[in-house]
């Protein structure tokens, strides 16, 4: 059974930093492509950042260029996500999703990411 | 990269058929067929229902059902259920500014 699980997440306050943390289990990690993908309270969903199955690129939405990044260690079955200098509108349940056919076919079950004072 | 435009709100009776649309560019829904459909309970993450414009994954219903037309996408679901009821999202891959995906607006089906 594919299982992904968030952890990491917490209140911090503007312009602080965060480590958010996802372990996969269930399936051939390093075979695979991985996105954080972000849901404000009440709102839509955003992507926010993608890796490649060998961790060689990596991509951003415009808001989080520069703040944010994505890494992955295929050893340990994890993905990451580093963020710093985070904004009130940083302020979202953060989900990990692996992709299959440019789509998300697995997701977590997110963690929660408050930035406040 | 501006988000895809998907109606507020859809509503059907049990039994019925609806479709919600999903607008985008050339840049995103009409220049790739990585058009996908995401159904999302209230609490509970998004669930994968179409997948390159038109495919289910396996143990996905058959009365989902996706297609596309030059910018616009369309998530039709037939035979509606109660258990239909729910926020649904559109996603296409885009070569916009660098970045990879794009989500659509919200749409929240309601079964009559």
């Amino acid at each position: 059974e594919v299982q992904l699980v968030e952890s990491g997440g917490g209140l911090v306050q503007p312009g602080g930093s965060l480590r958010l943390s996802c372990a996969a289990s269930g399936f051939t990690f390093s075979s695979y492509w991985m996105s954080w993908v972000r849901q404000a309270p009440g709102k839509g969903l955003e992507w926010v950042a993608n890796i490649k199955e060998d961790g060689s690129e990596s991509y951003y939405v415009d808001s989080v260029k520069g703040r944010f990044t994505i890494s992955r260690d295929n050893a340990k079955n994890s993905l990451y996500l580093q963020m710093n200098s985070l904004r009130a509108e940083d302020t979202a349940l953060y989900y990990c999703a692996s992709e299959y056919g440019r789509a998300f076919d697995y997701w977590g079950q997110g963690t929660l990411v408050t930035v406040s004072s | 990269q501006s988000a895809l435009t998907q109606p507020a709100s859809v509503s059907g009776s049990p039994g019925q058929s609806i479709t919600i649309s999903c607008t985008g560019t050339s840049s995103d829904v009409g220049g790739y067929d990585f058009v996908s459909w995401y159904q999302q309970h209230p609490g509970r993450a998004p669930k994968l229902l179409i997948y390159e414009v038109s495919n289910r994954p396996s143990g996905i219903s058959n009365r989902f059902s996706g297609s596309k037309s030059g910018n616009t996408a369309s998530l039709t679901i037939s035979g509606l259920q109660t258990e239909d009821e729910a926020d649904y999202y559109c996603s296409s891959y885009t070569s916009s500014s660098g970045t990879h995906f794009v989500f659509g607006t919200v749409t929240k089906v309601s079964v009559l």
